[in-house]
């Protein structure tokens, strides 16, 4: 089935430690995107990539890295800049229409970061 | 940029139809609305979206008022499934979406 798959869905790492959530689309999306949800609250965009081999940063990209090798793939790094304590993470996808961005987002199942 | 309001919550009797307002007064021309809606820690779902004209689907309508600068989802007749945070997005051409706040519908029975 086409879809969006994030792993791990929950995901422990310790301070100073770098670690990296994976997001992968089956779906020939064009665009990508990471947002965060704290509790709460909606979501704030980390980064987002039109095309491969290009990615904007979002409102809250400190402490986050991404890149974008490949159509399908589009992994998220928290390094150890980042100091939320627990975040949720949620990957998206869409396709990209000749007038901008109009296609619907498909969102993964997200996946919970906790700082021990 | 183009940002949403929407109130933070309503209560809707089972059955009965759901309006949700969504002012986005600073909206470009070019920019689509779209709404999602987000059942507790799962991934949001896309419901609707429109540019002027109003919408309707299978899961809502969407009204636009004619100056866009605010619309109106509306679930015909709501189910306690859809109890859920309701999302007004703006979307934005250079391809950053903002997201509002969302309203958290709880239907009742």
């Amino acid at each position: 089935d086409g879809g969006i798959t994030q792993s791990p869905k929950y995901l422990f790492r310790k301070e100073g430690q770098n670690v990296t959530l994976s997001c992968e689309q089956n779906l020939n999306h064009d665009a990508m995107y990471w947002y965060r949800q704290d509790p709460g609250q909606g979501l704030r965009l980390i980064y987002y990539s039109q095309i491969v081999n290009d990615f904007q940063k979002g409102d809250i990209a400190e402490g986050y890295s991404v890149s974008r090798e490949k159509k399908e793939s589009f992994p998220l790094t928290v390094t150890s800049a980042q100091k939320n304590p627990t975040a949720f993470s949620l990957c998206a996808s869409s396709s990209a229409g000749t007038s901008g961005l109009t296609g619907e987002l498909f969102f993964g199942e997200g996946s919970r970061l906790t700082v021990l | 940029d183009a940002k949403t309001t929407q109130p933070p919550s309503m209560d809707c009797a089972e059955g009965r139809a759901a309006n949700l307002p969504c002012n986005h007064s600073t909206i470009s021309g070019n920019e689509y609305v779209y709404w999602y809606r987000q059942i507790h820690s799962q991934g949001p779902q896309y419901i609707i979206h429109g540019l002027k004209n109003n919408e309707t689907n299978e899961m809502a309508s969407l009204i636009i008022t004619e100056d866009r600068k605010s619309s109106t989802l509306i679930l015909p007749h709501a189910t306690l499934r859809d109890t859920a945070v309701y999302y007004c997005i703006v979307r934005v051409v250079a391809g950053k979406l903002i997201f509002g706040q969302g309203t958290e519908l709880s239907v009742k029975p």
